[in-house]
């Protein structure tokens, strides 16, 4: 079967650096999203690796390994509006999109 | 428009009715989705459709149905709702071959 791995809940402090793991078991491979979704909101796209290695957007960064079925969303100099749910979602050999349940992130002071 | 759009925004409705969620995209997106959020249980597919014509089953299909009559718009329809079906409803539109989604806002529906 398919399966997306990630933590249910973190918890970090506002400045800080915390990194969200995401660990895959999918039928075929085309890619890797982060998303973001607010309470009451729509997901919106943080980034995409379809290759081995870190992608770097502004504050946030993203990893994958594709020979460990592994990815991971750093995000550094955290801010209060960081608080959110971060979404893991991986693209299978029909490009349909496998989510996993979402990891929330609460920031504190 | 501007993306994609959902209607209702949220909707209180009576076990046994029919109800029909609307969606539309102006992106010229040739695929487009229909997830359900639930608690603790992430997004879950519900039917999509690669492009105008075309519909597929999700995850979770039974008591959904849908329809593409063209590029832009891809209602759901509950034909018997039932309490089960409260949820968070998401229509999302992508151009297949990148897979990258974007997301309508959302119709909050509760069944009694």
């Amino acid at each position: 079967g398919q399966n997306i791995d990630q933590p249910t809940e973190m918890t970090a402090t506002e400045g800080a650096i915390v990194q969200i793991n995401c660990t895959y078991q999918t039928s075929g491979f085309n890619g890797l999203f982060w998303y973001q979704q607010h309470a009451g909101e729509a997901p919106t796209f943080l980034s995409y690796n379809v290759l081995d290695g870190l992608e770097e957007k502004g504050r946030f960064s993203s990893f994958l390994s594709r020979s460990k079925g592994y990815s991971y969303l750093l995000l550094k100099e955290l801010q209060m509006k960081d608080s959110a749910s971060y979404l893991c979602a991986v693209t299978d050999s029909n490009y349909q999109l496998i989510w996993g349940a979402g990891t929330k992130l609460i920031i504190k002071p | 428009i501007a993306g994609i759009t959902q209607a209702p925004t949220s909707q209180i409705l009576a076990a046994g009715r029919r109800m029909t969620l609307r969606c539309t995209q102006d992106m010229r997106h040739n695929a487009m989705y229909w997830y359900r959020q639930d608690l603790g249980l992430g997004l879950r597919l519900i039917h999509y459709s690669n492009t105008a014509g075309t519909t597929g089953k999700g995850e979770v299909p039974d008591g959904y149905s849908v329809s593409r009559a063209n590029t832009d718009d891809f209602p759901l329809t509950l034909a018997s709702a039932v309490p089960s079906q409260t949820s968070v409803y998401f229509c999302a539109s992508s151009l297949l071959e990148k897979g990258e989604q974007f997301f309508g806002p959302g119709t909050r529906l509760t069944v009694l």
